[in-house]
């Protein structure tokens, strides 16, 4: 069974740092692209960015509103994500999702994770 | 950056009914558009994706449609559980997702 555990989030004050983790199980971790979406408090969904595998490629991409700021990463060996977020602002508030992916679309998703920004 | 518009934001329905939800993209995104389902408390899940392409354990009721800029997603007879809010998501461009559609029950 494909199963993707976040982990990592929490409360965090402003221009402060968080890293978040996805553990991926039940499937081949590193050929498959995984991306991150997040959601504000009863809000849309929010397309972070993604990763390629690395067979194809590994590009990197992350969303407008978090380049500079976000950085995605996985380590194949670990089955593991990860999203390095700086600089976070009350607006990155949102439960994190990991998804993997099925022909470009995230067929796979963790049960989320809460990050919340305040002082 | 692409931008998803989709109407209607609700849709009041009774079960049986067809549902037809619309997603229409700020320029062409080829076929590269998934829709997925949310219901409250859950993570999304992946319903189409490639426009036409029924994601695992999806029932035909769902069908897909469109190409370029406009698309459209249908519920044949809606059965209860149906009722939730769907978004749309371009992938041809990075990735955004569109604001959402929610079926409820009329």
């Amino acid at each position: 069974e494909v199963q993707l555990v976040e982990s990592g989030g929490g409360l965090v004050q402003p221009g402060r740092s968080l890293r978040l983790s996805c553990r991926g199980s039940g499937f081949t971790f590193g050929a498959y692209a995984v991306a991150w979406v997040r959601q504000a408090p009863g809000k849309g969904l929010d397309w972070v960015g993604f990763i390629r595998s690395k067979a194809s490629g590994g590009a990197i991409e992350h969303a407008a509103s978090v380049k500079g700021r976000f950085t995605i990463s996985r380590d194949d060996s670990k089955s593991m994500a990860y999203l390095q977020m700086n600089s976070l602002k009350i607006e990155d508030t949102a439960v994190y999702y990991c998804t993997r992916e099925i022909e470009g679309a995230s067929g796979y998703w963790g049960q989320g994770t809460l990050v919340t920004v305040s002082s | 950056e692409i931008m998803l518009t989709q109407s209607p934001a609700t849709l009041s329905l009774s079960p049986g009914e067809r549902a037809t939800l619309s997603c229409r993209a700020s320029q062409s995104v080829s076929t590269y558009l998934a829709w997925y389902q949310q219901k409250p408390g859950q993570a999304p899940r992946l319903v189409m994706y490639d426009v036409t392409n029924r994601a695992t354990g999806i029932p035909a009721r769902f069908s897909g449609s469109g190409s370029g800029t406009d698309f459209t997603l249908t519920i044949s007879s809606l059965e209860p559980e149906d009722f939730a809010v769907y978004y749309c998501q371009q992938r041809y461009y990075s990735g955004t997702f569109g604001q959402g559609t929610k079926v409820e029950i009329k």
